[in-house]
């Protein structure tokens, strides 16, 4: 069985603040994929990032940045210099690499993150 | 491309109507999916579709029926609406083929704009 969590219900921060969003997971899969989603207050689910269970590697996407680890089992999202517009809700998500019935995705509860002016 | 879309945006019902939400994309993609989404939860799956003329149970799968006639859409049924079916729901679709080991994939769900149930 498949398992995230996203520990963090709410964060609320003010303008340019750095904010880290936390993601664990559990899986028996040895590949697997790795998701962010952001759903803004219009209610869309916007796709971020894809990381497979091979690379490890960080990437920065202008002010965001991924930190996965798999000694961890955490797939961190970084928000650098926040700003209004980035309040929503965030997503973290999982679904097996093997291309099994459907691929799908188990998702966390989500985080609530509010940047104050 | 229009991408995922769903039909209706909204719609009220009362305890025991019928009713059917429509999704459709035109990404010609194989996967087809129905999550719900209720405060706190996250998104579970409802039920899924890994072809035309195919369909699978999700996490929660109870008092929802599906049919995928032709590739291009995905129905999702509620024969008769109870208040606990109370939900936003999303369609997805996706490619159905991976490519591992640090070449892209193609597995990314994209998503409909949702549907706004409330049944009374």
């Amino acid at each position: 069985a498949q398992k995230v969590t996203q520990a963090q219900t709410e964060i609320s921060v003010v303008e340019k603040e750095d904010v880290t969003l936390d993601c664990v997971y559990e899986t028996r899969d040895t590949t697997y994929y790795l998701f962010w989603y952001k759903q803004p207050p219009s209610g869309e689910l916007v796709f971020l990032i894809r990381r497979n269970s091979f690379d490890e590697q960080n990437e920065i996407s202008g002010r965001y940045s991924w930190n996965f680890q798999k000694s961890t089992s955490s797939f961190n999202f970084t928000i650098t210099a926040s700003q209004v517009v980035d309040s929503a809700v965030y997503f973290c998500a999982l679904t097996p690499g093997e291309e099994t019935s459907g691929s799908r995705l188990t998702f966390g509860e989500g985080t609530q993150l509010t940047v104050n002016p | 491309n229009a991408g995922v879309t769903q039909t209706p945006k909204f719609r009220v019902l009362k305890t025991g109507q019928s009713m059917t939400l429509l999704c459709a994309q035109d990404m010609n993609h194989e996967y087809m999916y129905w999550y719900r989404q209720d405060p706190g939860m996250g998104l579970r799956l409802i039920h899924y579709s890994v072809g035309e003329g195919t369909t699978a149970k999700g996490e929660v799968p109870d008092g929802y029926n599906v049919s995928r006639l032709k590739k291009q859409n995905f129905l999702l049924g509620l024969e008769s609406a109870a208040p606990s079916q109370t939900s936003v729901y999303f369609c997805a679709s996706s490619y159905s083929k991976f490519r591992l080991a640090g070449a892209s994939s193609y597995n990314e769900q994209f998503f409909g704009p949702g549907t706004r149930l409330t049944v009374l």
